[in-house]
């Protein structure tokens, strides 16, 4: 069984340029998630996705953080304009059901990608 | 917000000993994950813990949940040097959010 592909693997960019991370969950999997892991702490939820709709981006920067998942499969995250403190791994991961849900917990499992390493100089 | 908080936060042990990793958590829920990530790498699932009392055992890790105290325990049993990595426990809220704790870095000395 595939894993959860994510691209690029490392990127490096200025602040205040724009840059996008894409991912792709394993199949079959509803639930989309991405996490930022800042060097030396857990992984930070940003936003949550159940097919294309989102359930949970309360933390989120909204103001120059974007994600979308339109076709309830792939999924991509943008940031725009970046400061040096967006320096970090941006991990993805997917899940079969929705943590919290109702299913079974083998389904709530969440698998993760290899991550983006993002430098802002 | 949900807090989850681990510790230690580094540990460095000898091959051979046990220890125990702590990880609370700040509010209501009845499912904690314990994931391992090795430097450069992604997280990788160790065990889920339902309800209050669940123990599991993989190998020389054992997890174990007490919910009326929001306490998990990660043991670790006669440590050998594979199993130098970061542990992070997870916790799964009801309102369908999904907290890591801070990690703690473990190195086994041979």
């Amino acid at each position: 069984e595939a894993g959860v592909a994510q691209s690029p693997r490392y990127k490096i960019i200025e602040k205040r340029q724009s840059v996008a991370f894409w991912c792709n969950p394993i199949s079959g999997h509803a639930t989309l998630y991405w996490y930022q892991q800042i060097l030396g702490q857990g992984p930070k939820l940003l936003i949550q996705f159940q097919n294309n709709g989102v359930v949970d981006d309360s933390q989120l920067p909204k103001d120059r953080f974007s994600a979308e998942r339109l076709k309830g499969v792939d999924s991509t995250l943008k940031i725009q304009p970046a400061k040096l403190e967006d320096s970090a791994v941006y991990l993805c991961a997917s899940s079969f059901g929705l943590a919290g849900g109702l299913l079974g917990l083998a389904k709530n499992i969440q698998y993760f990608g290899a991550g983006t390493r993002l430098s802002v100089l | 917000e949900l807090k989850v908080e681990q510790n230690p936060l580094f540990l460095s042990m000898q091959e051979g000993k046990n220890y125990t990793i702590y990880c609370n958590y700040s509010t209501t829920s009845d499912r904690l994950y314990w994931y391992r990530q090795d430097p450069g790498k992604s997280l990788e699932s160790l065990f889920v813990l339902l309800s209050n009392g669940a123990v599991k055992q993989e190998g020389r890790l054992m997890a174990s949940l007490d919910t009326k105290a929001r306490l998990s325990t990660l043991h670790i049993t006669a440590a050998v040097h594979d199993l130098s990595a970061t542990y992070f426990c997870a916790v799964d809220s009801i309102g369908n959010q999904f907290y890591f704790g801070t990690g703690t870095s473990l190195t086994v000395i041979p």
